[in-house]
């Protein structure tokens, strides 16, 4: 069975930083590439970023380009997100979420979320 | 780069069909047959429903489908039953490695 428990998720202030971690099981996790998506409280879906099964390449919405940083560490099975200069904007539920082989593939299991609010 | 476009809400009674559409451009939707569909229940994960566009995933009922017509996606719940009530968001592949989802749909079953 697929599982992702997020971690990391606190309240902090505007222009803080805090790094995000994500520990899968149930799959061969150096097959695929992984997500990171966010959901504000009542809205919907924003996809964050993705980076590849090795780690070598790293894709970002424009929203937190330059700011947040997908990493992954392949021997522990974790996925983290590293978010600096951080706005109210960002306060969010943040999904880890498993691709597929190829960069298009459907994303097909989601995290329960962890809970990022940036406020002073 | 702008969200795909759903309707905000839709409804149906127990049994009728339903379709929620998602409208992209020539950027995502529209080139690409890479759009997924899930299903959000609150407080819950969204869940995977469709993949590349008409596929289902193992365990969905097949009273879910999906299909494209140039810049619109669609996806149909046929049979609706009170466990369909939730939200629904489409997903394309957007090109350069990046994925665009729609705004969400809600489903009120009737």
């Amino acid at each position: 069975e697929v599982q992702l428990v997020e971690s990391g998720g606190v309240v902090v202030q505007p222009g803080g930083s805090l790094r995000l971690s994500c520990a899968a099981s149930g799959f061969t996790f150096d097959d695929y590439a992984m997500h990171w998506v966010r959901q504000a409280a009542g809205k919907g879906l924003e996809w964050v970023s993705l980076i590849s099964w090795d780690g070598g390449s790293t894709y970002y919405a424009d929203s937190v380009k330059g700011r947040f940083t997908i990493s992954r560490d392949n021997s522990k099975n974790s996925l983290y997100l590293q978010v600096n200069s951080l706005r109210a904007e960002d306060t969010a539920l943040y999904y880890c979420a498993k691709g597929g082989y190829d960069y298009g593939d459907a994303i097909d299991y989601w995290g329960q979320g962890t809970l990022v609010t940036v406020s002073s | 780069q702008s969200a795909l476009t759903q309707p905000a809400s839709v409804s149906g009674s127990p049994g009728q069909s339903i379709t929620i559409s998602c409208t992209g451009t020539s950027n995502d939707v529209g080139t690409y047959n890479l759009v997924s569909w899930y299903q959000q229940h609150p407080g819950k994960a969204p869940k995977l429903m469709i993949y590349g566009g008409s596929t289902r995933p193992s365990g969905v009922s097949n009273r879910f489908s999906g299909s494209k017509s140039g810049n619109t996606a669609s996806l149909t719940i046929s049979g609706l039953q009170a466990e369909d009530e939730a939200d629904y968001y489409c997903c394309s592949y957007a090109g350069s490695n990046t994925l665009i989802f729609g705004g969400g749909t809600k489903l009120t079953v009737l």
